[in-house]
């Protein structure tokens, strides 16, 4: 079984719609991270949590929110989707001291 | 504040060829610096990293990587190409030593492998 997994794969919305991506892991870590790939812009941080109680927004946070509901449960909410949300979205997870980041292997969502 | 710089978004070799995938990093204080590759509709694997030891890193699937100070630059090479190597690579840089840990990612360098 996959260490980070994400639901759904896939996803097609309509604009204004609320949706939730969610993210689990089973390593163990206690930091998670929620991240958007566009093409020509690599991966963009959208919020960072390093324990159940520390959310933190990353450098593009508008129009996104999120959950920490456990230490192995991390959702992104898009509370009214955007088209210009339409992206690729990873969830990752990290240990300390060695920092090195897991990924999901990804959501793609589209919003028409 | 840590940026990343990847020169060439696409570069293309034959197979056989030597690969080099280059980036140029600024931070304010010693980084650690990491290579992820993306193969097509997979999430991201950690290649090799950076973290103030040896100076020449060895990574999986024969890559390595030599962190140079002096030129901030941490270039990505693997002797041969293989076809398998097609993918899209990128680099990353974080602060080093902090509680504060977060990746800051290149735009990425797609790679394609020519027969």
């Amino acid at each position: 079984d996959a260490d980070v997994t994400q639901t759904p794969r896939n996803r097609i919305t309509k604009t204004g719609k609320r949706i939730m991506l969610e993210c689990s892991q089973t390593k163990g870590h206690d930091r998670m991270y929620w991240y958007r790939q566009d093409p020509g812009l690599g991966l963009r941080l959208i919020y960072y949590s390093f324990d159940v109680k520390d959310i933190n927004k990353g450098e593009i946070s508008d129009g996104y929110s999120v959950s920490r509901q456990a230490q192995a449960k991390f959702s992104l909410s898009l509370e009214s989707a955007i088209p210009n949300q339409t992206a690729l979205y990873f969830c990752a997870t990290s240990d300390f001291p060695t920092d090195t980041q897991y990924f999901g292997p990804g959501t793609r969502l589209t919003v028409l | 504040a840590q940026s990343v710089t990847q020169l060439g978004s696409h570069v293309s070799v034959s197979e056989g060829a030597l690969v080099l995938l280059r980036c140029n990093y600024s931070s304010s204080v010693p980084p650690y610096l990491f290579w992820y590759v993306q193969y097509p509709n997979q999430g991201l694997q950690l290649l090799l990293k950076y973290t103030s030891a040896a100076t020449l890193v060895k990574g999986i699937n024969g890559f390595e990587a030599e962190f140079k100070k002096s030129e901030t630059s941490f270039h990505l090479t693997k002797p041969s190409a293989h076809m398998s190597d097609a993918a899209e690579y990128f680099c990353a840089v974080s602060l080093s030593g902090g509680s504060n840990y977060k990746l800051t990612f290149g735009k990425g360098t797609l790679l394609t492998v020519n027969p």
